[in-house]
């Protein structure tokens, strides 16, 4: 089934560590997305990557990086800089960025 | 820039009532609109969407027309269900910027 995967679905982080969100997908997209989710707030997007090799800055990117190193893949990282990481994180794609986007089931992490 | 504006919740209705959720926007150019459902602990998923104006899009019994002269892209249907209980999120994509912009959700609640 194609779809698009993220793990785990609940993480935990103490103070002042990095921590990695993993996001797969595989529905041949050449555009992922990453969200975070705070109650009543909606959505506002972090990174987002057209293409391998490639990603721009979205809304809120201080505190978090990504890579996309493989078309499937887009990892983020929650680095310590994120003043307020507990939330709901999530990944999407979409075939071009301009097609529609599909989401995956999303990561909820708290900082302990 | 752009923006999307809905209605405040939570809403609650019982089974078989008429549900209207209502949306507007800001936006450069002319926008795609499209209504995205969020079920409880999952990511969302594209309820309907509408490309131009007085375009209507529908599914599952929703539906939301386009309406540029009051920018606006209301949601409704006709006879609610328990299952319809989620999460309902607003979005727009601006012209020839991929992003989209969300409203803040309404949390819909339908009671048997």
């Amino acid at each position: 089934d194609g779809g698009i995967t993220q793990s785990p679905k609940y993480l935990f982080r103490k103070e002042g560590q990095n921590v990695t969100l993993s996001c797969e997908q595989n529905l041949n997209h050449d555009a992922m997305y990453w969200y975070r989710q705070d109650p009543g707030q909606g959505l506002r997007l972090i990174y987002y990557s057209q293409i391998v090799n490639d990603f721009q800055k979205g809304d809120i990117a201080e505190g978090y990086s990504v890579s996309r190193e493989k078309k499937e893949s887009f990892p983020l990282t929650v680095t310590s800089a994120q003043k307020n990481p507990t939330a709901f994180y999530l990944c999407a794609s979409s075939f071009r960025r301009d097609n529609e986007q599909f989401f995956g089931p999303g990561t909820r992490l708290t900082v302990l | 820039g752009n923006s999307v504006t809905q209605m405040e919740g939570p809403v609650t209705l019982s089974e078989e009532a008429f549900l209207t959720i209502n949306c507007t926007y800001t936006a450069t150019g002319y926008p795609s609109l499209f209504w995205y459902v969020q079920y409880p602990g999952e990511g969302l998923q594209l309820l309907l969407k509408a490309t131009k104006a007085d375009d209507k899009g529908s599914n599952k019994g929703f539906e939301a027309t386009y309406r540029k002269e009051t920018t606006s892209f209301h949601l409704e249907k006709g006879s609610v269900q328990v299952s319809d209980s989620a999460v309902y999120f607003c979005a727009l994509r601006g012209g020839s910027n991929y992003k989209l912009t969300f409203g803040k959700g309404t949390l819909l609640t339908v009671n048997p």
